[in-house]
């Protein structure tokens, strides 16, 4: 039963404007979620993440947003550039040291 | 930034043969992770190990199996290797405790069994 969920398999967005990714989980054990980013043919790369006891945290221009009573967080991204086409990835982690992913979100910026 | 390796980058080999993926990190990292990822999935966790001489399977069944005789390394092996077998193995590590639930992975084995 896969515990993390992103719904959206695919974002296009032109450059400049808010790219927002959408990640939901099920489990609330969970207490600290990570985006991790992938461009083809390498391995994912850390982006940001939040603790369960934050609502957000930011880095340049990403900011992870995170809801807990709807077990609900998201990713802005802005603004987008082509750079930034790549995968996305969810992460959450509970007290295993184990980290449970989502599938996944192609986002493709456009010029 | 992290280092960790992973040989060969992609490999085609035909069905029966016996292969092993390599997998270093310099970092000194406990935890030892092995993922498989097919395109639009999401990473499925097949082998863990949180120190020398530790390994456990993971949350998706596979034929591979592992050791961790050296901190830094952990090889996976297909005794026999089956189409179904065909995917990216990506393997991670990460520290032991602390502040940090980040893992590093490397750039990925692409497996291809014809």
């Amino acid at each position: 039963d896969q515990q993390v969920k992103q719904n959206s398999p695919s974002l296009s967005v032109q450059e400049g404007r808010i790219s927002i990714l959408n990640c939901d989980y099920t489990n609330s054990m969970f207490d600290y979620f990570l985006w991790y980013k992938k461009y083809p043919a390498e391995g994912p790369t850390f982006l940001i993440s939040i603790s369960s006891i934050k609502d957000k945290n930011e880095d340049g221009r990403f900011t992870v947003f995170l809801n807990k009573s709807a077990k609900h967080l998201s990713l802005h991204i802005v603004p987008s550039q082509p750079g930034d086409s790549a995968v996305y990835f969810c992460a959450a982690y509970s007290n295993d040291y184990k980290l449970s992913f989502g599938a996944g979100t192609t986002v493709t910026v456009r010029a | 930034e992290a280092d960790i390796y992973q040989t060969p980058r992609y490999l085609v080999i035909g069905t029966g043969k016996k292969i092993t993926l390599e997998c270093s990190q310099t970092m000194g990292h406990d935890k030892m992770y092995w993922y498989q990822q097919d395109p639009g999935m999401e990473l499925h966790l097949i082998h863990y190990s949180y120190g020398v001489n530790s390994t456990e399977k993971g949350d998706l069944s596979s034929e591979s199996t592992v050791s961790r005789i050296r901190t830094e390394h952990f090889p996976l092996t297909l005794e026999s290797a089956r189409p179904s077998h065909t995917s990216q193995y990506l393997c991670a590590s990460s520290e032991m405790g602390g502040a940090s639930y980040e893992q590093y992975f490397g750039p990925g084995t692409r497996l291809t069994v014809t």
